[in-house]
């Protein structure tokens, strides 16, 4: 079965400076990768895709995340945090059944951004 | 336009009643999902529909059980509720059931049991 692991709880930027949300992978084939963020009391919305193309994948908001299979990881970058961005941040790997595929959810790293 | 919406987004019930959600998602996607959020924010899939047919099933009591009267619907029902059913709700969709396929999420149903 597949699964990911997100290595901090918490992270907490000051606005204007890089963010780093570190998910490492667990998949016995190649997987499909997803981020997905969700603001307080809110839905979930779908940042960004890996699935099998370029590596270094490009989402929504500033933020890119970059497949290392060499390294099983799946971070999810921005260049510099904005108010906004302070939210809760699932890393998440597909994973296929006999039937249908289900998505496995890391245990979520939650982003805080100080003025 | 409402992508994947859910009824109603707080349902306050007492242990022992019965209560149903719905999701409707109006994307044309074939396949629609429950997951459960629990308090401590972990997501885990509950069922899966293609097409009407259920395709998932996760070791889910049969308390609950859910409905897709059309593949445009997937209704969640949930007999004698305990308190342990407390938690946040999550209809998802997506295009298929290929692994590729991002899942587009509603707003999530808040439900407590007292």
């Amino acid at each position: 079965a597949q699964s990911v692991t997100q290595l901090d709880s918490h992270v907490s930027v000051s606005e204007g400076t890089p963010v780093l949300l570190r998910c490492n992978y667990s998949s016995s084939y190649s997987p499909s990768l997803f981020w997905y963020v969700q603001h307080p009391n809110k839905g979930l919305q779908l940042l960004l895709k890996y699935t099998s193309a370029a590596t270094l994948v490009k989402g929504i908001n500033g933020f890119e995340a970059e497949f290392k299979k060499s390294e099983t990881s799946f971070h999810l970058t921005k260049p510099s945090a904005h108010m906004s961005d302070a939210a809760e941040y699932f890393c998440v790997v597909s994973d296929l059944l006999l039937r249908g595929n289900k998505l496995v959810f890391g245990a979520g790293t939650i982003l805080r951004v100080k003025s | 336009d409402t992508a994947v919406s859910q009824t109603p987004k707080y349902l306050v019930t007492q242990m022992g009643n019965d209560k149903s959600i719905k999701c409707e998602q109006n994307l044309g996607h074939d396949t629609m999902y429950w997951y459960k959020q629990d308090s401590k924010k972990f997501l885990k899939i509950m069922f899966s529909y293609n097409n009407k047919e259920l395709i998932i099933n996760e070791t889910v009591p049969n308390r609950f059980s859910p409905k897709s009267p059309d593949k445009a619907h997937l209704n969640l029902h949930i007999n004698s509720l305990e308190l342990g059913d407390s938690a946040v709700y999550f209809c998802a969709s997506s295009q298929d059931w290929g692994t590729g396929d991002e899942q587009y999420f509603g707003p999530g149903t808040r439900l407590t049991v007292t």
